[in-house]
């Protein structure tokens, strides 16, 4: 029970490359999210998405792109990498609102350095 | 708007103390507690969740944490730590209602260390 499976582990790009973080999971979960986690900020929300074909932004969505054609993956792409944008970045689903009112489920991160 | 406030983003602790973990949070509507765990170079795993009922709840690892509605808190304790315990803890809110589609705001999290 693969769970939510992010890749690549650690990735570094140059300023100005792009490059896609992949998520999928297994669960059959509607919702899914982007998080970066940067020290002393705790995560917070990049993009979301309640279901295949709608998404939406969090709290930090600028430089990021998403898009969900599947119930199953949720990729985030960097259009033109930042230094400000090297954080741990975190994909977690979960089922519906209202359904058992279930917890994220997270992944286990990608390492993103920007030089 | 919503917002959660760890207190203290370290603590450090001795083996076998007790320990707690603050958590304040803002809300102007009704909302669900969570408290997750990092582990070094892990993602983060639930420990405990409030939903409704009983303030007191009771999670993995021997963790429990009271809810206090008045003070707008949701306090993370144990009685006694392990040098496992060692970990970053994130306490988190969710709107208990469905105009948020279930986005989870944390905190800025809390390095717990246990030393022996």
């Amino acid at each position: 029970n693969a769970g939510v499976t992010q890749t690549p582990k650690f990735q570094v790009l140059k300023t100005g490359q792009s490059m896609t973080l992949q998520c999928a999971q297994d669960m059959n979960h509607e919702y899914m999210s982007w998080y970066r986690q940067d020290p002393g900020m705790g995560l917070r929300l990049i993009h979301y998405s309640v279901g295949a074909g709608i998404t939406d932004q969090g709290e930090v969505p600028n430089g990021y792109n998403v898009s969900r054609s599947t119930t199953e993956d949720f990729p985030l792409r960097l259009l033109s990498a930042a230094p400000s944008q090297t954080s741990v970045y975190f994909c977690a689903s979960r089922r519906r609102q209202g359904v058992g009112n279930s917890p994220l489920h997270f992944g286990n991160g990608t390492r993103l350095t920007v030089t | 708007a919503q917002s959660v406030t760890q207190l203290d983003s370290q603590v450090p602790v001795f083996e076998e103390a007790p320990v707690e973990l603050r958590c304040n949070y803002s809300s102007s509507v009704s909302v669900y507690l969570f408290w997750y765990v990092q582990y070094p170079n892990q993602g983060l795993q639930l420990l405990l969740k409030y939903l409704s009922g009983s303030t007191l709840v009771k999670g993995i690892n021997g963790f429990e944490a009271e809810f206090n509605k008045s003070q707008t808190s949701f306090h993370l304790r144990k009685p006694s730590v392990h040098i496992s315990d060692t970990a970053e803890y994130f306490c988190g809110i969710r709107d208990a209602g469905g105009t948020s589609y279930g986005k989870l705001t944390f905190g800025q999290g809390t390095i717990l260390t246990v030393h022996p």
